[in-house]
């Protein structure tokens, strides 16, 4: 079955615990991103990756970090979190730049104490 | 920069009616793509359909429509016939080519669907 998968699906943790939330697709996709969720404020672009070892800042890139070492994971790492790190965290991936349909992940909810 | 607003935070609906959520967009690029997304209580995001800017026809898939009006920036989804699970918050957004290579989605803030018996 073709699938984004993340995990984990949720996770507390405490101010300034290095963290880490996976991402991957079997459907070998070149094009990865993460995105976080607030109320209010829709889906934002925290970075995205247009194949191995090609990543860029997306709208909101502070405090993240990706990478791409193998083009079916694309993890995301908070080395530092703080608590408006607090957010609901999608994945998702394209085909190519000639494909237009993401396939979003089922979301990773976050809670920074 | 680009921009999508949805300016209706809730919509109710009654089963079997049609409803119509506004999205209207803001963009300089000539080519751009148009999508709308589901996103259930469960809080995974259901892709339901996507309008190119140089598409000459109006998508459609199944129950949902895209009344895409370019000169007005505007492309509203349309639920025909709705079913209780149509119930879920809806997300318009829009990938933006810009330079070569560079792609970019941006969401709107979405809109709740309320569809009642």
């Amino acid at each position: 079955e073709a699938q984004v998968t993340q995990n984990p699906r949720y996770l507390i943790t405490v101010t300034g615990k290095k963290l880490t939330v996976t991402c991957s697709q079997n459907m070998n996709h070149e094009y990865m991103s993460w995105y976080r969720q607030d109320p209010g404020l829709g889906l934002r672009q925290i970075y995205y990756s247009m194949n191995v070892e090609v990543t860029d800042k997306g709208d909101v890139p502070e405090g993240y970090k990706v990478s791409r070492k193998e083009k079916r994971n694309f993890p995301l790492i908070l080395e530092s979190p703080s608590p408006n790190q607090t957010s609901l965290y999608f994945c998702a991936s394209r085909a190519s730049l000639s494909t237009d349909t993401q396939y979003f992940g089922p979301g990773t909810r976050l809670t920074v104490l | 920069a680009q921009k999508i607003t949805q300016t209706q935070p809730g919509m109710f609906v009654q089963e079997k009616e049609a409803v119509t959520l506004d999205c209207t967009y803001d963009t300089s690029d000539p080519s751009y793509g148009l999508f709308w997304y589901k996103q259930p209580s469960s809080g995974e995001m259901i892709f339901l359909i996507y309008q190119g800017s140089y598409d000459q026809q109006n998508a459609t898939e199944g129950r949902y429509s895209l009344n895409f009006q370019k000169a007005r920036k505007s492309a509203n989804l349309v639920i025909s016939a709705s079913q209780l699970g149509d119930s879920a918050m809806y997300f318009c957004a829009m990938r933006d080519q810009g330079l070569v290579g560079f792609q970019k989605l941006v969401f709107g803030t979405g809109t709740r669907l309320l569809v009642s018996p």
